[in-house]
């Protein structure tokens, strides 16, 4: 069976300053990665996605993300936030195998102030 | 817009009584997801359907039951609703479902009272 854990719940970042978003997955066979964000009221929208190839991979809104295949592991970052960077974050794992449903993680609550 | 079309986008209704929600996927995907997002369980998969036949099943209760017609559209029946079914649900669509991703509709959000 596979799970996704996000470590934090929560993080706090004034604007303009770098963040990361810490995802680690365990999975016995091979996987596909996302990370999807939540505006209040929204659905979810994709950020970017890891399907094979090379490990850094780069999103929408200035957002990229990292495989570690050995720390099984897929964190998000940011350099610069915008307080309409404030939104909820969510990791998500599919299996090779599994036609494309989702294990998602806990989520991140991300709050950028000024 | 994700092209996702879920209604309604908002339900309120009694406990025992039964719900569907009706999810028009993009053009052209064939692999349609429901969700299940609430505080306690957070984001859960419950069914997919895959050109009008099922191809997976979550934590999906025995009350819920789910089908795709032949347009490609998808409906989930909840009956005999509980206090606890209340959440938001999110029907998801792609292309086909193995290594492509999934778009999200606006979602369903669901009260029980």
């Amino acid at each position: 069976a596979q799970s996704v854990t996000q470590l934090d719940s929560q993080v706090p970042v004034f604007e303009e300053a770098p963040v990361e978003l810490r995802c680690n997955y365990s999975s016995s066979v091979s996987v596909y990665l996302f990370w999807y964000v939540q505006y209040p009221n929204q659905g979810l929208q994709l950020l970017l996605k890891y399907l094979s190839g090379s490990t850094l991979v780069k999103g929408i809104n200035g957002f990229e993300a990292e495989f570690n295949k050995s720390q099984t592991s897929f964190h998000l970052r940011k350099p610069s936030v915008h307080i309409s960077d404030t939104a909820e974050y969510f990791c998500a794992v599919s299996e090779r195998d599994s036609w494309g449903k989702l294990q998602f993680g806990a989520g991140t609550q991300v709050v950028v102030t000024p | 817009d994700s092209g996702v079309t879920q209604t309604p986008k908002h339900l309120i209704t009694a406990t025992g009584q039964r719900v569907t929600l009706r999810c028009s996927p993009r053009s052209g995907d064939l692999s349609v997801y429901w969700y299940q997002q609430s505080l306690d369980q957070g984001l859960q998969f419950l069914i997919q359907y895959y050109n009008g036949e099922e191809r997976a099943k979550g934590n999906i209760l025995e009350r819920f039951s789910a089908q795709q017609f032949p347009d490609l559209h998808s409906e989930l029946n909840l009956s005999s609703l509980e206090l606890g079914d209340s959440a938001l649900y999110f029907c998801a669509s792609s292309v086909s479902g193995v290594g492509t991703e999934a778009f999200f509709g606006q979602g369903t959000r669901l009260t029980v009272v």
